[in-house]
């Protein structure tokens, strides 16, 4: 059965500074690995979407990667600001039944 | 092109009550996903729906249903509500092909008195 960790739970970090986030999957039979973003009460924002040949995917201050052998991916943000604040999770696409998300690491970027 | 969009963003129900939530998904989606998320377990599936007919289904007692019509909206219904229903709904929709990626609503708040 696929389990997805996310460590830290949580994290505080001052305006400015680089962060990464990780995330790690016991089953590397995944066909993609996708980073969410959630605000307070709200749903959620599709960040990244890696597939399992590739290795890693930017898009702006946002990087992530994907080590499937290991079971690891990890979201780097760059320059943080306090806009960045709040949940990042993760969840992983097995191909044949339904995302498996971890339970994600609550941000606060502190101006 | 219009995202997914669930219907009501926010309901209070009292134990007991049955609820009935929505979902419509992107045009040219065949399939829906329906996912729990509570802080204590996080996001936990629940079924999802293609052409009209369950394809998958979670660890959720039967008081959770769901249906899908011809034109892809969906709707899940739970019956004889209890407090620990109380979470935010989510609903995925995507094309319906294995594998596939999926693209979230903003979800539906239920509170449950």
């Amino acid at each position: 059965k696929q389990e997805v960790t996310q460590i830290p739970a949580a994290l505080s970090v001052p305006e400015g500074e680089n962060l990464v986030l990780n995330c790690s999957f016991t089953d590397s039979a995944i066909y993609n690995l996708q980073w969410f973003r959630q605000d307070p009460g709200k749903g959620l924002t599709s960040l990244l979407l890696i597939q399992s040949s590739q290795r890693e995917q930017t898009s702006g201050r946002l990087n992530a990667s994907l080590d499937k052998s290991s079971g690891r991916s990890t979201l780097y943000i760059a320059a943080s600001q306090p806009g960045d604040s709040a949940t990042y999770l993760c969840a992983v696409n097995p191909g044949n039944t339904p995302l498996v998300f971890g339970k994600g690491t609550r941000l606060s970027v502190i101006a | 092109k219009a995202g997914v969009t669930q219907t009501p963003r926010y309901l209070i129900k009292t134990r007991g009550q049955q609820v009935t939530l929505s979902c419509s998904p992107i045009s040219g989606h065949r399939s829906v996903s329906w996912y729990q998320q509570t802080p204590g377990q996080g996001l936990q599936f629940l079924f999802e729906y293609f052409s009209e007919t369950q394809r998958n289904k979670g660890n959720f007692p039967g008081r959770f249903s769901g249906r899908q019509f011809s034109n892809s909206r969906s709707e899940m219904n739970v019956s004889t509500l209890e407090l620990g229903d109380s979470a935010l709904y989510l609903c995925a929709s995507s094309l319906g092909g294995h594998p596939d990626t999926q693209y979230f609503g903003p979800g539906t708040r239920l509170t449950v008195l």
